[in-house]
């Protein structure tokens, strides 16, 4: 597509449900990062791929978030046992070659509330 | 993780007015980035500088790397109303990108 796409857009999940976030990055990138951006904050790296495989995970949080990109295309995240401090916009974005000097393009997010 | 600190925190200009905002850290990065953010969106690359020292425009947008390498600044001329919204640096370090706190811009008809 034209763009990243994050779906859903909008999620209010249970505290200890399982979540899944998806994302589809622009057709050939080969980067794909995930960030976590709370509110009045700037985004918050978690993970990056570069193809199918997580070349730097180091932002994760802890072992309830998990991350795969199992084709090097569109990327699922995943979040176990959900808390309410797991609330925030999931920022996806891709780029042509990992630490491009073009920058990401973000999606428009996918805002998790957990109740 | 890095830490990045932008200022002002906000800002309320009358349109028209120029408009600076900038970005400090206590780590040098190779590249830095200036972002906007509209409300429900992702953040859209405004400008990208990759050499201390770098002076670089886009239109009303002019943006500086420090040649410490550990500070940014944008300026943006001539305020209108779509300028509204929140602004963040990044730098990069390898394949990261740490973004600082943001400045939120309101510009006031």
């Amino acid at each position: 597509g034209a763009g990243v796409s994050q779906t859903p857009s909008n999620k209010v999940t249970e505290k200890g449900k399982y979540v899944e976030l998806r994302c589809d990055p622009i057709s050939g990138h080969t980067a794909l990062y995930w960030y976590r951006q709370s509110l009045g904050q700037g985004p918050e790296f978690l993970i990056y791929f570069q193809g199918t495989g997580a070349a730097d995970d180091s932002g994760l949080p802890n072992d309830r978030f998990f991350a795969v990109r199992p084709e090097g295309s569109v990327s699922t995240l995943k979040i176990q046992r959900t808390e309410r401090g797991d609330s925030a916009v999931y920022l996806c974005a891709s780029s042509l070659t990992g630490g491009s000097p073009y920058g990401y393009t973000f999606g428009s997010g996918t805002r998790l509330t957990v109740v | 993780g890095q830490q990045l600190n932008q200022s002002p925190q906000s800002m309320f200009i009358q349109e028209g007015e120029d408009v600076s905002m900038n970005c400090t850290s206590s780590s040098i990065f190779n590249t830095w980035l200036w972002y906007k953010q509209d409300p429900g969106e992702g953040p859209v690359l405004l400008i990208a500088l990759y050499k201390a020292g770098e002076l670089t425009s886009n239109g009303r947008l002019t943006a500086q790397f420090g040649i410490t390498r550990k500070d940014s600044f944008l300026n943006i001329s001539a305020s209108i109303p779509s300028d509204v919204g929140i602004y963040f640096c990044a730098g990069q370090v390898r394949s990261q990108f740490y973004f600082g706190t943001g400045t939120s811009l309101t510009v006031i008809p």
